[in-house]
């Protein structure tokens, strides 16, 4: 099973700011089968970034993923109101699917 | 629009069972295979279980894996999950989430579509 560990835990930051949110794995992640989810209270989550990369359709281009191997990273260029929230990473490279713990996103 | 929505959610003792509905819309239901993620309160997300489209590829976590039977419905468009032997760290709302296509194992694992979730309840 491939664990994720997601830091920092929580991200405080003003709108306007650059958000820059880091994904490890404890093993390879092949073909960079990594994707990025965005969840807000109450909400399901959401597909941000796909293939490590890839912006899901309707994604804001604010939002960039990149990465491989073991390190990815989501990058929010400039943070907006909506922008604050729990992101989660995934990986799809192996069964089981596994989930970072989550980065939150908090107004400083 | 592409939907899912989830049902069946409910209060049960442990030891319990439960059965979970997934209906969808706005997309052809038998080209995707579709998955079972869970949240406990206040934690992360945790895959449960995938079908592929046709049904005839299933995948489980270990967590649930003897407990839990993933099927599908293809002339009804409709996901099921059908719980048994129910313990307290089942409690959680339970999504599903729809692949990017007909495969459930090999890559294209993310998820595009999500249900607004059900919440089951797992207590004495």
């Amino acid at each position: 099973e491939i664990g994720l560990t997601q830091s920092p835990g929580t991200l405080s930051l003003s709108p306007g700011e650059r958000a820059t949110l880091s994904c490890r794995a404890n093993q390879s992640v092949s073909n960079s089968y990594l994707a990025w989810y965005q969840q807000k209270p109450g909400q399901a989550p959401r597909l941000l970034i796909y293939g490590a990369s890839s912006r899901a359709t309707g994604i804001p281009d604010r939002f960039s993923g990149s990465g491989s191997g073991t390190d990815f990273t989501l990058t929010i260029s400039r943070l907006e109101p909506e922008d604050f929230a729990v992101y989660y990473c995934q990986q799809y490279s192996t069964l089981p699917r596994t989930f970072g713990q989550g980065t939150k996103v908090e107004i400083k | 629009e592409m939907q899912l929505l989830e049902s069946g959610g409910d209060l049960v003792q442990p030891g319990g069972s439960l059965r979970l509905s997934c209906a969808a819309s706005g997309f052809i239901f038998s080209d995707y295979a579709i998955t079972w993620v869970r949240q406990a309160p206040g934690k992360g997300l945790e895959w449960v279980s995938a079908i592929s489209g046709s049904g005839g590829s299933i995948y489980y976590a270990d967590s649930v894996k003897g407990r839990f039977t993933i099927s599908r419905d293809n002339s009804k468009k409709t996901l099921y999950l059908q719980m048994t032997s129910l313990r307290a760290e089942d409690t959680a709302v339970y999504y599903c989430a729809k692949g990017p296509s007909a495969v459930a194992g090999m890559g294209r694992g993310w998820y595009d579509c999500w249900g607004q979730g059900t919440r089951v309840t797992v207590s004495s």
